[in-house]
């Protein structure tokens, strides 16, 4: 398998723009999350999906923040319009179940920077 | 852009020296804890887990410990490599929530010497 795929890797826009983060998950798992990592704040939980169903967007932080997940294998992180505090790192993460034996896998990210 | 952040604390070993890197939860119901490995541009991989059963657990060349009374993790590396130079995350969680509640440290930074 190839893992969690997200895309793109690096993304430059200037405030004001939408930025469209992409993930596919791990075939067959269960759970996707999106996370947000700074420096500040660490690895930060925004959202997450069981069956394709958001479950708990609580760690959105502003209406700006959208996310989707239309079929089992993609999902997308929107922000609109994005503005400079919102760069980070996102990480999209799958898992297969609840089963605290399953692990956690987390996608290589995407480094947006808004200028 | 973003103000000035934490620094990450940075543990500097020569390599085949033995490492060990340290972690204070917070949660007192916390049950399932996991170390990650993060090397840059990359995202956490799973190292090694433990649940609150035990206080010790080994893996190929690590190990974890637990010590509940404290409130205590630590991941030692034995003969460290130039390869295990990486941020390491504890995170901590209630084993029957799911992944969901799944809480990370602030993180080491292991940098190893050739």
């Amino acid at each position: 398998d190839a893992g969690v795929i997200q895309s793109p890797r690096h993304e430059v826009t200037e405030m004001g723009q939408e930025v469209t983060l992409r993930c596919k998950p791990i075939s067959g798992h269960d759970y996707l999350f999106w996370y947000r990592q700074t420096m500040m704040r660490g690895l930060e939980l925004l959202i997450y999906f069981n069956n394709n169903v958001p479950i708990d967007d609580s760690g959105m932080p502003e209406d700006r923040f959208s996310a989707k997940m239309p079929n089992a294998s993609f999902s997308t992180l929107k922000i609109q319009p994005s503005e400079p505090r919102d760069s980070a790192v996102y990480f999209c993460a799958s898992s297969l179940n609840r089963d605290p034996n399953e692990k956690l896998f987390f996608g290589s990210g995407t480094q947006l920077s808004v200028l | 852009g973003e103000s000035v952040g934490l620094h990450l604390p940075t543990l500097s070993v020569q390599e085949g020296d033995n490492s060990i890197i340290n972690c204070a939860y917070s949660n007192s119901a916390s049950d399932y804890f996991i170390w990650y490995k993060q090397e840059s541009g990359k995202g956490p991989q799973f190292i090694i887990d433990i649940r609150s059963n035990m206080d010790k657990r080994q893996g190929q060349r690590v190990t974890v410990l637990l010590n509940k009374t404290v409130k205590h993790l630590s991941l030692q590396i034995a003969a460290t490599q130039p390869g295990d130079s990486a941020v390491y995350f504890c995170a901590e969680n209630i084993l029957d929530t799911g992944f969901q509640k799944l809480v990370f440290g602030t993180g080491t930074r292991l940098l190893v010497s050739p």
